[in-house]
């Protein structure tokens, strides 16, 4: 089975500073790594997502995310927030077989910019 | 295209009730999933269905079904409801193909008093 730890629950950071939102996973086969965001009263935005290839993948909102296969890590960075940023994010992995496999979540890091 | 569609966007419901709620996938998608999202539990997958067949299953108690209909519309139905069913219940869709992304819609909030 897989896992997924988000190791911050709260990340409160001032606006155009770098923020680093951290996931280190589980798993005993090959997986697929995501990152959603979650704005306020809203549904699940994809980020970003990991398949294969380069491990530093770009998303939308200059986000962006490195996968560590031997640290099992796959954080997510910006360069320079912004307060539109504030919003919750979570780190998901699905079995990498394609098809059926479901999302598995981490519990989620609610980043707060501050002015 | 319209993204995904969920009615009603909130409910309020009574202990021992049931209650339905609707997912409308994207345009050409035939797999959709759902999730249960609480504060304590986080987000937890609740079962997939795909070509009207349900294809996986989280672990829920059987209070919580579901089905999907020839248009790949899709309802999830919990019965018996208990103060513990209080979440946002998200629907996610995608082709259904290999490994491609999930569009979720915004989500059913239940009340249940």
């Amino acid at each position: 089975a897989q896992s997924v730890t988000q190791l911050d629950s709260q990340v409160p950071v001032f606006e155009e500073a770098p923020v680093e939102l951290r996931c280190n996973y589980s798993s005993s086969v090959s997986v697929y790594l995501f990152w959603y965001v979650q704005y306020p009263n809203q549904g699940l935005q994809l980020l970003l997502k990991y398949l294969s290839g380069s491990t530093l993948v770009k998303g939308i909102n200059g986000f962006e995310a490195e996968f560590n296969k031997s640290q099992t890590s796959f954080h997510l960075r910006k360069p320079s927030v912004h307060i539109s940023d504030t919003a919750e994010y979570f780190c998901a992995v699905q079995r990498g077989q394609g098809g059926s496999e479901k999302l598995v979540f981490g519990k989620g890091t609610k980043l707060t910019v501050n002015p | 295209k319209a993204g995904v569609t969920q009615t009603p966007r909130y409910l309020i419901k009574t202990r021992g009730q049931q209650v339905t709620l609707s997912c409308s996938p994207i345009s050409g998608h035939r797999s959709v999933s759902w999730y249960q999202q609480t504060p304590g539990q986080g987000l937890q997958f609740l079962f997939e269905y795909f070509s009207e067949t349900q294809r996986n299953k989280g672990n829920f108690p059987g209070r919580f079904s579901g089905r999907q209909f020839s248009n790949s519309r899709s309802e999830m139905n919990v019965s018996t409801l208990e103060l513990g069913d209080s979440a946002l219940y998200l629907c996610a869709s995608r082709t259904g193909e290999g490994t491609e992304t999930q569009y979720f819609g915004p989500g059913t909030r239940l009340l249940v008093l």
